[in-house]
Formats: C-alpha cells, sequence, structure tokens
C-alpha cells in the first residue's frame, strides 16, 4: 500500500525559511513524478510545484517562483519543499501528492499524504 | 488559467439517496483530463475517477464520473454513510487546477 508522510511544518516568521519532507513508502518511488499542493484556510486547493521521477525537470506555480524549491532523494524516498521568503499568503496545508506516471504531464494525483500545517506570522 | 466552478456548494442528502454533483470547466478540458477526489477531515485526499469517467482501483462502482468539454458530474448512486465527505474536481490538462469543493452532509 502507498503511504505518502508529511512533515517539517510550523510556525515561522514573515521572511523565514522552512523545509518540509515527504516520505514514501510501498512504491518504486523513482518511478514516479511528486508535487505539493497546498490548501489555505477556507480555501480550495492549489496546486505549487511538480517534480519528475529523475528529479531532472521541475514545474512551480507563479506564484511560488523563485522562493519556493522542489527537490527529491530517490535513495531515500523523499521529496522536500524548501519554502524561503515566506509571506502570511503561504499560509497552508501543505499536502504531498504521487503522480500516476513518470512525468508530471497530463497525469493525475493517485495517492495524497494527510498534509502539514504551515503558519506564517508573527 | 482554467477555472472549475462545483455546484452546489453543500447537498444534504439521506443515505440510499442518490447524489449528483457537478463542475463546469470555464474552458474546455484538455481530453477531458478531469479528476474527482473525496476527502475527509483529518484524511489524505481519496482519488475516485479520473480521465472524466474511469474509477480508480478499489472505488465501488456505486461512484461514476461522467461528461466532456466543459461540463462533468459525478453520481453516487445509493449513498452508504462513510460517503459524507467534502468532493472537488480537479483538471490536469493544462497545469493543474481544482474546484472549490462540494460538502456532501446527511440531512
Amino acid at each position: 500500500e502507498v503511504q505518502l508522510l508529511e512533515s517539517g511544518g510550523g510556525l515561522v516568521q514573515p521572511g523565514g525559511s522552512l523545509r518540509l519532507s515527504c516520505g514514501a513508502s510501498g512504491l518504486t518511488f523513482s518511478n514516479y513524478a511528486m508535487s505539493w499542493v497546498r490548501q489555505a484556510p477556507g480555501k480550495g486547493l492549489e496546486w505549487v510545484s511538480s517534480i519528475s521521477g529523475s528529479g531532472g525537470s521541475t514545474y512551480y506555480a507563479d506564484s511560488v517562483k523563485g522562493r519556493l524549491t522542489i527537490s527529491r532523494d530517490n535513495s531515500k524516498n523523499t521529496l522536500y519543499l524548501q519554502m524561503n521568503s515566506l509571506r502570511s499568503e503561504d499560509t497552508a496545508v501543505y499536502y504531498c501528492a504521487k503522480y500516476s506516471g513518470y512525468s508530471p504531464h497530463s497525469a493525475r494525483f493517485d495517492y495524497w499524504g494527510q498534509g502539514t500545517l504551515v503558519t506564517v506570522s508573527s | 488559467e482554467i477555472v472549475l466552478t462545483q455546484s452546489p456548494g453543500t447537498l444534504s442528502l439521506s443515505p440510499g439517496e442518490r447524489a449528483t454533483l457537478s463542475c463546469r470547466a470555464s474552458q474546455s478540458v484538455t481530453s477531458d483530463y478531469l479528476a474527482w477526489y473525496q476527502q475527509k477531515p483529518g484524511q489524505a485526499p481519496r482519488l475516485l475517477i479520473y480521465d472524466a469517467s474511469i474509477r480508480a482501483t478499489g472505488i465501488p462502482d456505486r461512484f461514476s464520473g461522467s461528461g466532456s468539454g466543459t461540463d462533468f458530474t459525478l453520481t453516487i448512486s445509493r449513498l452508504e454513510p462513510e460517503d459524507f465527505a467534502v468532493y472537488f474536481c480537479q483538471q490536469y490538462g493544462s497545469s493543474y487546477t481544482f474546484g472549490q469543493g462540494t460538502k456532501l452532509e446527511i440531512k
């Protein structure tokens, strides 16, 4: 059974940094593209970033480009999201999601983690 | 960006009834690349339907998806107690966008 477990969320001041992790089990991790999706309080879901199975291709929403960096360590079955220059509007639950294939292009999310809360506030 | 609008926002029904949830796109969804997910409080979202009408692995046949282009529907034929949750649609044909969700509550 595929399981995704996020960690690393918490309270951070505006302008600060945080690194989220997502540990994966029950799959051959390097065979699948992965993504981060977030949900601000009382709002809908927003795609944040994606990465191919090898890690060689990355994609970002315009709202986070230049501030958030997605990466993966296939030897550790772990996905990361480095979050810098955080703003209040980055406050959200961050979900890790697995794509159905190696590439994120035109692919659905077939498994999700339970999410980790990031709060940006002074 | 393709905007997805779900209706109704909240649907109040009783177990055994039929539920019909709508998802309308602001422009045509490429190749009908539309998915439906179920989310319960504190749980991970679960994929129900992909490519507009294909049930994901392990999903009961009371869940069905239909539609194409800009209008899509999720139907739950006979509601079970465990079906009361939030449902959201997502298109993955042109980047990725989500609907705002429909809350299915017990009447």
